[in-house]
């Protein structure tokens, strides 16, 4: 089945740093969605691209929808202890709209 | 006014036991949906009801009976429960489709251990 391969699976950094993610897919997809799950939270969304090529921004994250509609990142930038969790990166399997599949998660902590 | 509500947060129970995790959401939606998510943090849908009528149902053992009395509830019985359904299972609701503004709403999700 469809897969979405997330990289990479952990990061440890230092407060004030930049981060960067992505999440590649054999399939096209043509909506990226970016969660963030806080510890004991569910998962909440960041940013949602609906378009390929498409750069969007909320506060210090950014997220693009790859070009070839197969990939997409978020980069976080001048990092903050509350940073600290998972992200998943998810799209839609169509026609079923709401299913959601996810890539394996970004487990990051950030070290004040 | 908490958006996608699930009760119980924790639950440990003992092989075998029958159990239910009830959610509510007050967003208006259509769609529900119940995430798993294992202990490696990978979510994988197991179910999704449109308007009370069950329109995903993932490969889940059939211990596992979702029941929406209404768009506004979905919850999950399970019965028999084996070691292996321990995980974090999340409730979720959005309107039909994955377009703009169809953002999937989860629940703080319910800790199951099976013991």
């Amino acid at each position: 089945g469809q897969q979405l391969n997330q990289s990479p699976q952990s990061m440890f950094i230092q407060e004030g740093e930049d981060v960067s993610m992505n999440c590649t897919s054999s399939s096209i997809f043509n909506t990226w969605l970016w969660y963030k799950q806080d510890p004991g939270e569910g998962p909440v969304l960041l940013i949602a691209l609906y378009k390929a090529g498409e750069l969007t921004s909320n506060g210090r994250l950014t997220a693009q929808f790859g070009i070839t509609r197969k990939d997409s990142f978020l980069n976080i930038s001048a990092s903050i202890p509350s940073d600290v969790g998972i992200y998943f990166c998810a799209g839609p399997l169509l026609p079923q709209g709401g299913k959601l599949i996810f890539g394996q998660g970004t487990e990051l902590s950030v070290k004040p | 006014d908490t958006a996608v509500s699930q009760t119980p947060k924790y639950l440990v129970t003992q092989m075998g036991n029958d159990k239910s995790i009830k959610c509510e959401q007050n967003l208006g939606h259509d769609t529900m949906y119940w995430y798993k998510q294992d202990s490696k943090k990978f979510l994988k849908i197991m179910f999704s009801y449109n308007n009370k009528e069950l329109i995903i149902n993932e490969t889940v053992p059939n211990r596992f009976s979702p029941k929406s009395p209404d768009k506004a509830h979905l919850n999950l019985h399970i019965n028999s429960l084996e070691l292996g359904d321990s995980a974090v299972y999340f409730c979720a609701s959005s309107h039909l489709g994955s377009g703009p503004g169809n953002t999937i709403y989860f629940g703080e999700g319910s800790w199951l251990t099976v013991v």
